[in-house]
């Protein structure tokens, strides 16, 4: 079992909706969350950082953590053609970040 | 502002060849990160340098070796290379701790070998 789990997808939602995605992960000692954005081709970019139970929320993103349940989601506003792409799921774990295999958003105009 | 920067961007070496990939972290940064991401896989965590001395060590293989300089640049030596070597391969950057804070990754070097 990976450390960090996440469904590949895709997840096809149109224009204007909310795109839900979510993660689980199986440290119970981790403490930081991230959520990466990655183009084909491209590098991840940091997109949101979660810490302490509850919801972070910056423009059309909000992350959602339950550490009780050891989850982690991400929801898109208003998805735009634009948020196409892989989000990837990272979690500490010792010195550096574990990363899930990602979820492909695909938003359909 | 200034990014991870990463050297080459292409490369394409034939099997049992050695490759050398360079990176140069942002500013300020102490820590260096390699990752190697296959097609259609996630990240996976290869090495990590902290003031210029390895933190630590993941699924890197023995053919690999990778070192940070006293500019905190980092290279990764990849010799006896194999055609399931082929990725793309991020360097990241972090100030401490960045499995806190998270850390900023280049723009990879696309790695194909023939």
């Amino acid at each position: 079992q990976k450390e960090v789990e996440q469904n590949s997808g895709p997840l096809s939602v149109p224009e204007g909706a909310i795109a839900s995605l979510n993660c689980t992960y199986s440290d119970r000692v981790s403490q930081s969350f991230f959520w990466y954005r990655q183009y084909s081709g491209k590098s991840p970019e940091l997109i949101m950082s979660i810490y302490s139970n509850g919801d972070k929320e910056d423009g059309r993103f909000t992350a959602q953590l339950n550490k009780a349940s050891q989850y982690v989601s991400l929801l898109i506003r208003d998805s735009q053609p634009s948020d196409s792409a892989t989000y990837l799921c990272a979690v500490n774990a010792g010195n550096m970040l574990t990363f899930g295999g990602g979820t492909r958003l695909m938003v359909k105009p | 502002a200034a990014g991870v920067i990463q050297s080459p961007r292409h490369l394409i070496k034939e099997k049992r060849e050695t490759a050398t990939l360079k990176c140069y972290p942002i500013p300020r940064h102490d820590t260096v990160y390699w990752y190697q991401q296959g097609p259609g896989q996630d990240p996976q965590f290869l090495i990590s340098f902290y003031e210029k001395m390895q933190s630590d060590k993941g699924s890197i293989p023995d053919r690999f070796s990778a070192q940070q300089f006293s500019d905190y640049h980092s290279e990764l030596n990849m010799s006896s290379l194999e055609l399931g070597d082929s990725a793309l391969y991020f360097c990241a950057s972090s100030s401490t701790p960045g499995q806190t804070y998270g850390y900023t990754f280049g723009s990879g070097t696309r790695l194909t070998v023939v």
